[in-house]
């Protein structure tokens, strides 16, 4: 099956930094996910992004299909961007989301 | 996001115990999964139900047994658990399978004891 991976698995920045978190895939996928995990266990959608990019306020995403590779990019981190920020990918023919192990993000104040 | 949810939120119960969780999806979706995700570990998905049909079930052990009745609905029902089924279990759902976004419930963290 795909294997997803990111990295890093742990970051702690400084309230203000930014960051770029990498999400790395082993086969073709029909499309690709980006979630932020809060405290309190809940997944919020971020990008659904197949390829290219797009932007929502301080964050950004890129998905490189034919590299299998994306990035999400978080500009002048706050302390409410701490959490766990997962990619998850679709192969074509099934129904399975598959995650990757995530990132673990502190922003401290 | 409010448009799937999850009860109860949590739940502690014995290992002779049955219990059921349940999902309930507002967006018109067809499709419906459980995921497991436990300390540490990714989420992991148990069971996926397109147009109310099991499509997934991957190697779940028995004493899960997952019900949909329909499209808008799902059910985990639970018995005889071990203390390592604690976990946070996430409920999604989908407006068709994986060519359209995941939307997740709040979860239910199971703590068995």
């Amino acid at each position: 099956g795909i294997q997803v991976e990111q990295s890093p698995p742990d970051l702690i920045l400084q309230e203000g930094a930014n960051s770029t978190l990498r999400c790395n895939f082993s086969d073709s996928v029909n499309n690709l996910q980006w979630f932020h995990q809060n405290p309190w266990g809940q997944l919020i959608n971020l990008f659904y992004i197949p390829s290219g990019t797009k932007q929502n306020g301080r964050l950004s995403a890129t998905t490189v299909a034919t590299e299998r590779y994306s990035l999400l990019y978080i500009s002048s981190s706050q302390t409410t961007d701490s959490g766990v920020y997962f990619c998850a990918v679709g192969g074509g023919g099934t129904y399975k989301y598959i995650f990757g192990t995530g990132t673990r993000l502190k922003v401290l104040a | 996001e409010t448009g799937v949810t999850q009860t109860p939120r949590h739940l502690v119960m014995g290992m002779t115990n049955k219990k059921s969780l349940k999902c309930e999806q507002h967006l018109g979706h067809n499709a419906m999964y459980w995921y497991k995700q436990s300390a540490k570990k990714p989420l992991e998905l148990m069971f996926v139900y397109n147009f109310k049909e099991q499509t997934e079930n991957n190697s779940v052990p028995s004493r899960f047994s997952p019900e949909c009745p329909n499209s808008s609905h799902l059910f985990l029902h639970l018995h005889t658990l071990q203390p390592e089924d604690s976990a946070l279990y996430l409920c999604a759902s989908s407006r068709d399978g994986n060519n359209s976004p995941l939307h997740f419930g709040n979860g239910t963290r199971l703590t068995v004891t």
